[in-house]
């Protein structure tokens, strides 16, 4: 099967332009997770849909971010106006069921430079 | 709160044998899981411990002690590919819908 598909694998955007990160979970995945490293960091969690809908928002930094999942397939990530901070590289990932014991299904991830 | 410590870098020799920590706090305990990540790649699930004790799956374990709120990953035969960082990660107490991670640990193999 198809894995976790994230689109750009890279993009260096300047300061207080808009970004828009794409996320394609496996098929039939009704669960999906945006995470995000910053340089030097660990991976934390932004939030959690369960297809369209937002279960868990807590990690979302602040409202320059929106995430979306019409539909309840695809997702996306919308940075506006992005600022130095947000460099680092975006995760997705997702799983059958909430609570799977073998852990989510990772993207390679976006890596965001903003300059 | 939550947190979780592992040790930023370790090297070790091919073939040889590597034990790499982590050690936890956490208010309620839903498991522990290990992944892999190669640079540039996406994080792969390797393990997930939920009871204490050693977990053996070919040249990797991970062993789990709830009472030390400790684990570790064990790697045998090591390759030149087993260069990685490995993340150590619990599930926020109340749930697995999200993930606390560690900082990972960077692991260089050399020949």
């Amino acid at each position: 099967e198809a894995g976790v598909t994230q689109f750009p694998s890279h993009s260096v955007i300047e300061k207080g332009q808009t970004v828009t990160l794409r996320c394609d979970p496996i098929s039939g995945h009704d669960n999906l997770y945006w995470y995000r490293r910053v340089m030097g960091k660990e991976i934390k969690f932004l939030l959690h849909f369960v297809k369209e809908s937002k279960q868990d928002e807590s990690g979302m930094p602040n409202n320059r971010f929106l995430a979306e999942r019409t539909g309840g397939t695809y997702s996306t990530l919308k940075v506006q106006p992005a600022e130095l901070e947000d460099s680092g590289v975006y995760f997705c990932a997702s799983s059958q069921q909430t609570g799977d014991n073998y852990g989510y299904t990772f993207g390679s991830g976006t890596r965001l430079t903003v300059v | 709160g939550q947190n979780i410590d592992q040790p930023t870098e370790m090297t070790a020799t091919e073939g040889a044998i590597v034990q790499i920590n982590c050690t936890y706090q956490t208010s309620g305990f839903n498991g522990l899981f290990w992944y892999q990540q190669h640079a540039g790649e996406a994080p792969t699930f390797l393990s997930y411990n939920v009871l204490d004790g050693l977990e053996e799956k070919g040249r990797f374990s991970s062993f789990l002690s709830r009472s030390k709120g400790y684990s570790y990953l064990l790697l045998k035969e090591l390759q030149m590919k087993d260069s990685a960082s490995y993340l150590c990660a619990v599930p926020f107490s109340g749930g697995y819908n999200k993930l606390i991670f560690g900082a990972g640990t960077r692991l260089a193999v050399h020949p």
